[in-house]
């Protein structure tokens, strides 16, 4: 079965910081895969996504995750964290085919101290 | 509003009761998926619907669960005979792309209590 594995569960860094959460996706095939953030009181949003192309993708505010198809990994980095920053972070990956259904990972809740 | 949106934003009810929890995704997404949100457990795929096609319900954890989407649009997730372990954050999200998957927009939840 498809599955998304997200290796930390909490993540306390200070400001500037570098910043790499860690997701391994389980599917051989073809795969779309997301980064999505929830701020505090805030709904999901999505950081990133890949499809395909150039393995390494940028997103939002600084945010930017590398496809290692030969790891099954899309791991998210930032060079230098915010405060701003605090918030769980979700990986996410499907088929890429038509089933549509997206499977999520168990989120790393990152703090970071100003 | 633009956003999807979700109500009631917070229910409280009694073990044994029925709750529903409604949904407007954003005008013209074809494609609509709930979610329940537990602490610690990341987000639980419930149930998928994509335009007229049958539903994808491999996600719902019991048949107390039950989900319709009416006209292509808003959608009402029902759980019978609730128990304490339904407590969660119900998300809704919906989504443009037909076929594979784009960008999900998500609502902002209803959390769920079962006393």
């Amino acid at each position: 079965a498809q599955s998304v594995s997200q290796h930390n569960h909490h993540v306390i860094l200070s400001e500037a910081a570098s910043l790499e959460l860690g997701c391994n996706y389980s599917y051989g095939g073809t795969v779309n895969l997301f980064w999505y953030v929830q701020y505090p009181g805030q709904h999901l949003q999505l950081l990133l996504k890949y499809f395909s192309g150039d393995p390494l993708v940028k997103g939002i505010k600084g945010f930017e995750a590398e496809f290692i198809k030969s790891k099954f990994s899309f791991n998210l980095r930032k060079p230098s964290v915010q405060w701003s920053d605090t918030a769980e972070y979700f990986c996410a990956a499907d088929r890429g085919s038509t089933l549509g259904r997206l499977y999520f990972g168990r989120g790393t809740q990152l703090t970071v101290w100003p | 509003g633009a956003g999807v949106s979700q109500s009631p934003s917070n229910k409280v009810t009694e073990k044994g009761k029925d709750v529903e929890l409604r949904c407007d995704p954003i005008s013209g997404h074809t494609a609509l998926y709930w979610y329940r949100q537990s602490l610690g457990q990341g987000l639980e795929f419930l149930i998928y619907f994509q335009g007229n096609s049958a539903p994808d319900k491999s996600g719902l954890p019991s048949d107390r669960f039950s989900a319709e989407r009416t006209g292509g649009s808003v959608s009402t997730l029902t759980i019978q005979r609730t128990q304490q372990e339904d407590s969660a954050v119900y998300l809704c999200a919906s989504s443009l792309v037909q076929g594979g998957t784009g960008e999900l927009f998500f609502g902002e939840g209803s959390r769920l209590t079962v006393l």
